[in-house]
């Protein structure tokens, strides 16, 4: 299983963030897929998740400015995260996985810096 | 929403030592926690998921117990590959993370 990520990795203050993962090797039926950050230096923070439905959630903290969207007939996903400020700036890694977390699955992290 | 509070930020210990990280949820989580072990430059890795089961191909020096809303991530002999971060993760409503816990050499 490989999982690839890649989107646009400076940004100027209010633009969008845009990112996409996509899932090789395997077949997926099921599983959830999800957005993680980590500020340079800084703990991980999940931002969110879509389900095998299609159905998304969003860490409260962040849902205003947050869409993630899939295309499960590429094994793709994507996140947009709207108006950016510098506090934004991190790595940005996805994950697909199964619900017990048996089964998981990482992208190799895109670093996104916001800077005028 | 869940916290997470993980205990302590750093840890000192040499090789061979048994060490212990702990985690507190703020409300019960059952048996829905992973640990995550993590170095710089890379994407965490999981090592223990649903509290208590080793993930394949991980060692088994490494374990994990509790539930509710205490639990524990234990190394019974600390090896040179095991110096980095570790990450408890609840995963009963949606993912919330613990702040980490750096383990470094003494």
């Amino acid at each position: 299983v490989q999982v690839q990520q890649w989107g646009a990795g400076l940004l100027k203050p209010s633009e969008t963030l845009s990112l996409t993962c996509a899932v090789y090797g395997g077949a997926f039926s099921g599983y959830y897929w999800s957005w993680i950050r980590q500020p340079p230096g800084k703990g991980l923070e999940w931002i969110g998740e879509i389900d095998h439905s299609g159905s998304a959630n969003y860490n409260s903290s962040l849902e205003s400015r947050v869409i993630i969207s899939a295309d499960r007939s590429k094994n793709q996903f994507s996140l947009r995260l709207n108006s950016v400020t510098a506090a934004d700036t991190a790595v940005y890694y996805c994950a697909t996985y199964s619900g017990t977390l048996q089964y998981s699955y990482w992208g190799q992290g895109t670093l996104v810096t916001v800077s005028s | 929403d869940i916290q997470m509070t993980q205990s302590p930020s750093t840890l000192s210990a040499s090789i061979g030592d048994r060490v212990t990280i702990t985690c507190r949820a703020s409300q019960s989580i059952s048996s829905w926690l992973a640990w995550y072990q993590q170095k710089p430059g890379k994407a965490p890795k999981v090592l223990i998921y649903k509290a208590s089961s080793l993930e394949s191909g991980v060692p088994s020096r490494f374990s994990g117990s509790g539930s509710g809303t205490e639990f524990t991530l234990t190394i019974s002999s600390l090896q040179p590959d095991d110096f980095a971060t570790y990450y408890c993760q609840q995963y009963k409503t949606y993912w919330t993370f613990g702040q980490g816990t750096r383990v470094e050499i003494k």
